[in-house]
């Protein structure tokens, strides 16, 4: 597509169950990217792909939180029995290979409402 | 470890005057690239300017620029006749593979 593409835009679950956030990038590009944004503050590094293996994932706070990504597109990021704490903002981002040099491309994000 | 820091979580600007955003940044690497991105209240992260470590000309993008002091690892962003549309979190980054690593944002108000 032209942009990356998240969804839902927004997301109220009840604490303890599971979520999934999708996540598709921009046609041909390689690298992908979930951070997290909790209220007014920074963006906080979760798990990046590379095709469809994932070199880092040294961000993911916890055995709770999962992500896949298949066919080298759309990746899915999961939190399993939610909680209060994972209330933020989730952005996806892409690049192409040689993306670093020009940045990454963002999605406008998943707002999580955990009540 | 690469770490981030922007200094000033607020900051206010009048309508066409200039502002100056800071960031510092540590980092053993040579090669790397930072950037600024500018998140208005819709949420996208937007790229306003980018930088490559080995380039020391500063860079420029129309109303935006940047003052690179890589001794010093300083990476701050000035931006000339600010406008109301400016208002938004601006967002200092670094990376040099991988992922990007971002500092905690700065709030930027422009007033009229």
């Amino acid at each position: 597509g032209a942009g990356v593409s998240q969804s839902p835009s927004n997301k109220v679950t009840e604490k303890g169950k599971d979520v999934e956030l999708r996540c598709d990038p921009i046609s041909g590009h390689t690298a992908l990217y979930w951070y997290r944004q909790s209220l007014g503050q920074g963006l906080e590094f979760l798990i990046y792909f590379q095709g469809n293996s994932a070199p880092d994932k040294s961000g993911l706070p916890s055995d709770r939180f999962s992500a896949e990504r298949t066919g080298g597109s759309v990746s899915t990021l999961t939190i399993q029995r939610t909680q209060q704490e994972d209330s933020a903002v989730y952005l996806c981002a892409s690049s192409s290979r040689t993306g670093l040099i020009y940045g990454y491309t963002f999605g406008s994000g998943t707002r999580l409402t955990v009540v | 470890a690469q770490t981030v820091t922007q200094s000033q979580p607020e900051m206010s600007v009048q309508e066409a005057e200039t502002v100056t955003l800071s960031c510092t940044y540590d980092t053993s690497e040579n090669n790397y690239y930072l950037f600024w991105y500018k998140q208005p209240p819709s949420r996208q992260m937007i790229l306003v300017i980018r930088q490559e470590a080995y380039k020391q000309q500063n860079a420029t993008e129309n109303r935006f620029s940047v003052n690179f002091q890589k001794a010093a690892k300083s990476f701050s962003l000035k931006i000339s006749d600010s406008q109301l549309g400016d208002t938004a979190m601006y967002f200092c980054a670094f990376g040099n593979t991988g992922k990007l690593i971002f500092g905690q944002g700065t709030t930027l108000q422009v007033k009229p």
